[in-house]
C-alpha cells in the first residue's frame, strides 16, 4: 500500500524537551515536507526538502529543525526553542501532485 | 507566504443541493489541486489540474482550472452529510523553483441531513 505514515499520532511535550515527529513515504517522491495548523487555520510551511541530504526553511522554521538522510523519511524535530508548539502538524511528498500523511498532534503538558 | 482568495469561507446548505466554491488569484498557476480534509485527518487529494481550461470530474465533483490561469473552482452536485469537512485549494505558481504549494484559506462545508 503506496503512502505516506506519520508517527505517533499524539505526542505530547514537556516544558524544555525536544520532541521528534517521525514521517515515512514510499511514493518514491523526492520532494518532502512538513506543514503546521493551528485551529481552524490553513497551513503554514515549516521546512521543505527537495533532495535527499538537502532541505530549506520555510515560513515558520524558527524552533524547529529537520534532517533527510535517507528518501523516504524527512523527521521533524520541535525543539525547546519553538514556544508555542501545540499544533497538527502534517507532513507531505509531491510528485507530480503533492500528498499529505495523517498527521501528528502535538500537546504541551 | 502568499495565501489564495478561497470563498466561501464557509457554508451551511440542505442535503441534496449543489454546491460551488472558487479560490482565485492575482498572479498565474501552473497547477490547480483540491483537497478535502476531515477533523483530525491530513488533507486528501481530490482532484488535480493541470491545463488552463481543463474541467475534471471525480464522482459527484468537478474542477475546472481557470482559462486565465489565476482561478479555479470546485464543484459538489448532491451533496451527502459526509461530504462535510474543510476543502482547501491549493496552486503552484508560475516560475516556482521549489514546487511549493500556494494554500487557499478553506471552505468549511456543513451539510443538513
Amino acid at each position: 500500500d503506496g503512502g505516506i505514515t506519520q508517527s505517533p499520532k499524539y505526542l505530547f511535550r514537556k516544558e524544555g524537551q525536544n520532541v521528534t515527529l517521525s514521517c515515512e513515504q514510499n511514493l518514491n517522491h523526492d520532494a518532502m515536507y512538513w506543514y503546521r495548523q493551528d485551529p481552524g487555520q490553513g497551513l503554514r510551511l515549516i521546512y521543505y526538502s527537495q533532495i535527499v541530504n538537502d532541505f530549506q526553511k520555510g515560513d515558520i522554521a524558527e524552533g524547529y529543525s529537520v534532517s533527510r538522510e535517507k528518501k523516504e523519511s524527512f523527521p521533524l524535530t520541535v525543539t525547546s526553542a519553538q514556544k508555542n508548539p501545540t499544533a497538527f502538524y502534517l507532513c507531505a511528498s509531491s510528485g507530480e501532485a503533492q500528498y499529505f500523511g495523517p498527521g501528528t498532534r502535538l500537546l504541551v503538558l | 507566504g502568499q495565501q489564495l482568495n478561497q470563498s466561501p469561507q464557509s457554508m451551511f446548505i440542505q442535503e441534496g443541493e449543489d454546491v460551488s466554491m472558487n479560490c482565485t488569484s492575482s498572479s498565474i498557476f501552473n497547477t490547480w489541486l483540491w483537497y478535502k480534509q476531515d477533523p483530525g485527518e491530513g488533507p486528501v487529494l481530490l482532484i488535480a489540474l493541470y491545463k488552463a481550461g481543463e474541467l475534471t470530474s471525480n464522482g459527484r465533483l468537478t474542477a475546472q482550472f481557470g482559462i486565465t490561469r489565476k482561478d479555479s473552482f470546485l464543484n459538489i452536485s448532491a451533496s451527502i452529510p459526509s461530504d462535510v469537512g474543510i476543502y482547501f485549494c491549493a496552486g503552484l505558481p508560475r516560475n516556482n523553483a521549489g514546487n511549493m504549494l500556494t494554500f487557499g484559506g478553506g471552505t468549511r462545508l456543513m451539510v443538513k441531513p
